[in-house]
């Protein structure tokens, strides 16, 4: 099955510098990208996604990077502000394939902005 | 905005017992999901549901859970005879189908087996 390694596992960054966090997928048919923001006692909330036709996304101060051959994404968060503090998760699905629809994560990023 | 809502948001029970958590997904969505992260581990898929039945499940989701959607709003996981290891925080999703297939998360249900 699909398995997703995510890097760093913390992340601290002065506020207004960048953030870069990686995840390496396995399943080459994985072709759904999302990436989900958990900040401390609330739900995860999807905050970009890619698909795998696509190897860059932007959305403000967040963008997404996607390299198929190597099977890695990443997330870039520029300006970084204090809000942006929280867990991180990236994760993979393979859509319509016989995995179905299940995401399969990432460890997750502690990323901490200081002000 | 609607949200997936799940209760209770804590739920401590001993060891052995019989849980059922609950979750009501976002009105008009069709696909159902149970999702469970260990303290300190990755979030981990358990199972999903589509068209009243199960559509795939993990090796973790064996005999001893079951899934429902006993009406048309909730859906419910039962965990059966607990044990410590299920203590972990379990999440709830729904997504209306459709490409790219957003899942939204509800806020989660902190079980604790002593």
């Amino acid at each position: 099955g699909e398995n997703v390694e995510q890097h760093p596992s913390t992340l601290s960054v002065q506020e207004g510098d960048s953030a870069v966090i990686k995840c390496t997928y396995s399943d080459s048919a994985s072709n759904y990208f999302p990436w989900y923001k958990q900040e401390l006692g609330k739900r995860p909330q999807l905050i970009i996604d890619i698909r795998s036709n696509v190897g860059e996304k932007k959305d403000q101060r967040i963008a997404v990077t996607l390299n198929k051959t190597a099977k890695h994404f990443s997330l870039h968060i520029t300006e970084t502000q204090p809000e942006d503090s929280a867990v991180y998760f990236c994760a993979a699905i393979r859509l319509w394939g016989a995995a179905g629809n299940k995401l399969t994560f990432g460890g997750g990023t502690r990323v901490l902005v200081k002000p | 905005e609607p949200e997936v809502t799940q209760t209770p948001s804590h739920q401590v029970t001993q060891m052995g017992q019989e849980v059922i958590l609950r979750c009501v997904p976002i009105s008009n969505h069709l696909y159902f999901y149970w999702y469970r992260q260990i303290l300190g581990q990755k979030v981990e898929f358990l199972v999903s549901f589509y068209n009243n039945e199960i559509s795939e499940k993990s090796e973790i989701f064996d005999d001893q859970f079951s899934v429902e959607r006993p009406d048309g709003s909730n859906f419910t996981l039962k965990i059966r005879s607990t044990k410590l290891e299920d203590s972990a925080m379990y999440f709830c999703a729904s997504s209306e189908g459709g490409t790219p297939p957003e899942q939204y998360f509800g806020p989660g249900t902190r079980l604790t087996v002593t």
